[in-house]
């Protein structure tokens, strides 16, 4: 049973356009919500996070939006470049149960010139 | 300040051979976790260490293991390989809980 789905799975964007990657959860216990990028050959690099105690959090061109009641987040990344593309991948954790997260499948963006 | 450090960064094992591998926190972090990354199950967490006690395990057969030191440095060690023990595997270390940052892992490929 994944704990946290993500979608689309792939995702085609022009440049400067907006990129919308959406996650959804089941666990109410989760409280900790980070998203991570990750280029060929790479780690996955944390890229923001936020708690279940704010609806948005933003950091220059990227944004977390969090819906509590429909256990929901989602990443926006605003006028989006090429080097934007990488795989994204949201997560989840619950702050009793240490740095233990589930992550979701993962989505390729690709930003196209 | 340096970032996470996992050696080695690729490996060719051969089927029921052992490996071990390793990843050295950043500076400062006590926990230190480990991921498996394959294309089909995506990122799955293997266990976590803290302070060279392992705090939390996921649901990976005991053929996995892991231990810390009192520097903080990890490995893992896989026994008896199989040709799906193939994939990226990902040390993340943390100073707080919660934020995590990932090394670039260690190619594990069985044949």
């Amino acid at each position: 049973q994944q704990q946290v789905k993500q979608s689309p799975q792939s995702l085609i964007v022009q440049k400067g356009g907006i990129s919308i990657i959406n996650c959804a959860y089941e666990n109410t216990a989760f409280d900790y919500f980070p998203w991570y990028q990750q280029f060929p050959g790479k780690g996955p690099a944390l890229l923001i996070a936020i708690r279940p105690d704010v609806s948005e959090k933003k950091e220059g061109r990227f944004t977390i939006s969090f819906n509590k009641s429909a256990k929901q987040f989602s990443l926006h990344i605003m006028d989006s470049q090429p080097g934007d593309s990488a795989t994204y991948f949201c997560a989840a954790s619950i702050s009793g149960n240490f740095n233990k997260f589930y992550f979701g499948s993962g989505t390729k963006l690709n930003v196209k010139p | 300040k340096a970032g996470v450090t996992q050696t080695p960064r690729y490996l060719i094992k051969t089927r029921g051979q052992q490996v071990t591998l390793s990843c050295s926190p950043i500076s400062g972090h006590r926990s230190v976790s480990w991921y498996q990354q394959t294309p089909g199950q995506g990122l799955q967490f293997l266990f976590e260490y803290f302070s060279e006690t392992q705090r939390n395990k996921g649901n990976f057969p005991g053929r996995f293991s892991g231990r810390q030191f009192s520097n903080s440095r990890s490995e893992m060690n896989v026994s008896t390989l199989e040709l799906g023990d193939s994939a990226l595997y990902l040390c993340a270390s943390s100073f707080h809980q919660g934020e995590a940052f990932f090394g670039q892992g260690t190619r594990l490929t069985v044949v």
